[in-house]
Parts: C-alpha cells; structure tokens; sequence
C-alpha cells in the first residue's frame, strides 16, 4: 500500500463549479499537510499549509484535513480555467515530503 | 525574494553520458532537496542537505548519482552513467529548515528537464 494515494484524473469542470480533490494516507505520524499546484513544465507551487486537523482557508482554496480518516482534500470555489493543472498533495511527519501523483484538473471555459 | 534557480532547463543526452544539474536556493534557506519527477508521478525525493550536510539520500542511486552542496549553498547533481529510465524532470527545493511546522516549507525551482535516448 502506498503511504499517500491521490486520484490521478482527469477531472474536467465547467468555469464556475466547486472542486474537490482528495489525498488519502496511511501513515498516522504525518501531522503537516500540504498541497502544491503544478503547471504544465513548471516546479510545483506552494498553495496551503497545514497542521493536523481541520480547515484552512486562503481566497477561493479551502484545505481541509480529518487526521481520524487519513483523509485530506482541497476545495476549489468560482474554478477558472486559470486553474487547470496537476494538484498535488504532500504530507510530513518527521522531516520527508512524500507526494501524491497528483490529480489533473482542466476548467473549461 | 527570488526564487530557486536551475540549470538547464533542458538536456537530452545518450544512454551511458553524465549529465550535471544546478540549484540555487532562496537565500536563506537551509535545507535543500533533490526530487525526480517521472511524468505522471508525483515527485520522489533523492537527496535533502541540511546546509552542507545530508539529511536523507536513502532514494539516490549511489551507483550512478551523486550530489554535493560544498559550501552550503548551491549545490549540483550529477548522473553517471545514464540510463533510460532516468529521463524525468529533475526539481530542486528550498525551505528555511527541516522538520515539522512553519519555515518548513518547500519552494521549488522550475526543474531541469532531462531525456535520455
């Protein structure tokens, strides 16, 4: 079993819909919770950070984390086509990232 | 602030070539790390310096990889020989300093993109 599993997509969406994407994990040392966005040929970029349980909120992104569930995800409000590209997940317990595959998401306009 | 610079952004070598990469970190920033990408994954971590001493390089391929951050700045990784299947994306990241909790996260560059035929 994989220590982070995240839906690979694609998930296309029309301009306007709420997004959902989703980490899971298995590892119950993990307690920092991150999720990057990654353009087509670029380095991953920051988006949330966050500790242990609960919600975050920044603009339009909501990072939400239920550590009983091992469960994370990232809502998306008002998605724009701007935001088509590879999410992904990342989580840390001592001091080593370990990634999600990432899930691809296009907005259509 | 900028942010962190590699070099190249691009290489296509043959099979059994070295090939060299280069970072530099946000200034500042303690930690760096080495993460190989394969398309349609997520990125895997190679190597991560503390200033100028390893962390963690339980993922490098001693055989053909090799990575070094001499002064605690910049730091460069190298491939030799290559093989195919090393033709990934090659990131490099930056953090204030490793661990858990703030200062703790991870800037990346653009990545070196590398193929090997």
């Amino acid at each position: 079993q994989k220590e982070v599993e995240q839906d690979p997509g694609p998930l296309s969406v029309p301009e306007g819909a709420i997004v959902s994407l989703n980490c899971t994990y298995s590892n119950s040392a993990f307690q920092y919770f991150m999720w990057y966005r990654q353009y087509s040929r670029k380095g991953p970029e920051l988006l949330m950070y966050t500790y242990s349980s609960g919600n975050k909120e920044d603009g339009r992104f909501t990072a939400q984390v239920d550590k009983s569930s091992k469960y994370i995800s990232l809502f998306i409000r008002d998605s724009q086509p701007s935001d088509s590209a590879t999410y992904l997940c990342a989580m840390t317990g001592t001091y080593k990232y370990i990634f999600g595959t990432g899930t691809r998401l296009k907005v259509l306009a | 602030e900028a942010g962190v610079a590699q070099s190249p952004r691009y290489k296509i070598i043959e099979k059994r070539q070295s090939v060299a990469f280069w970072c530099n970190p946000i200034s500042g920033h303690a930690t760096l790390y080495w993460y190989q990408q394969i398309l349609g994954q997520g990125p895997k971590l190679l190597i991560q310096f503390q200033n100028n001493g390893v962390v963690d390089d339980s993922q490098l391929p001693k055989d053909r990889f090799s990575a070094e951050r001499l002064k605690g700045v910049d730091s460069t990784l190298k491939i030799q020989p290559a093989k195919l299947e090393d033709s990934a994306v090659y990131l490099c990241a930056s953090s204030r300093q490793y661990g858990q909790g703030e200062n703790t996260e991870a800037f990346f560059g653009q990545g070196t993109r590398l193929t090997v035929v």
